[in-house]
């Protein structure tokens, strides 16, 4: 079955404890995101790659890193997390002819920094 | 200004009901859209592509304005299953294929 994982698909952590998210699909897509989602203000990307070894800064990449060693996963990593770093992160792979991609998500990781 | 507005809602319809969605997009570079539907806190899924001419998909009925720079979504027959919120798409050929995303439009179905 085609899939994008996430975990933890919960954490609670307090300001300042590194923190890594993981993420893989099976797909063997290129293409990976990482989306915040905050209320009112929908989905945000993160940082994005677009292959192993390429990444890039989405629209909102403060206090995020990211890597990509392999093609099935893409860490997000929290080095000094922030309580305003408290949301709902969906990582996301894509694949498809060009200009009509899909994106599939994982199914959330919620994030609550005390 | 977002590259895509959509009004927050709540829309609030009877089973049964029809209830249309729009979207506007800002980037005239966007080449494609969709629909996509999230259910509470859950994972955004596809819902259906909109192309140029209309689609239809069952109940749902995608249509593309780009001359007005807008896209609508149609629900004929309102199910209670249809309650989530939809979230309106649009991907720019800019800034390596970057998909835009709507905050939503939440969609209330009642018995």
């Amino acid at each position: 079955e085609a899939q994008v994982t996430q975990n933890p698909r919960y954490l609670i952590t307090v300001t300042g404890k590194k923190l890594t998210v993981t993420c893989s699909q099976n797909m063997n897509h290129e293409y990976m995101s990482w989306y915040r989602q905050d209320p009112g203000l929908g989905l945000r990307q993160i940082y994005y790659s677009m292959n192993v070894e390429v990444t890039d800064k989405g629209d909102v990449p403060e206090g995020y890193k990211v890597s990509r060693k392999e093609k099935r996963n893409f860490p997000l990593i929290l080095e000094s997390p922030s309580p305003n770093q408290t949301s709902l992160y969906f990582c996301a792979s894509r694949g498809g002819l060009a200009g009509v991609e899909t994106q599939y998500f994982g199914p959330g990781t919620r994030l609550l920094v005390l | 200004r977002k590259e895509v507005e959509q009004d927050p809602g709540p829309f609030n319809v009877p089973e049964g009901a029809t209830v249309a969605f729009n979207c506007t997009y800002s980037n005239s570079a966007s080449q494609s859209f969709f629909w996509y539907r999230q259910d509470c806190r859950k994972e955004p899924k596809l819902l259906m592509s909109v192309y140029s001419s209309g689609n239809e998909d069952g109940r749902f009925t995608a249509q593309l304005n780009r001359a007005s720079q807008y896209i609508s979504l149609l629900i004929r027959d309102s199910k209670l299953s249809d309650s989530a919120t939809y979230l309106c798409v649009a991907l720019s050929l800019n800034n390596f294929n970057k998909f835009y995303f709507g905050s939503g439009t939440k969609l209330n179905v009642k018995p």
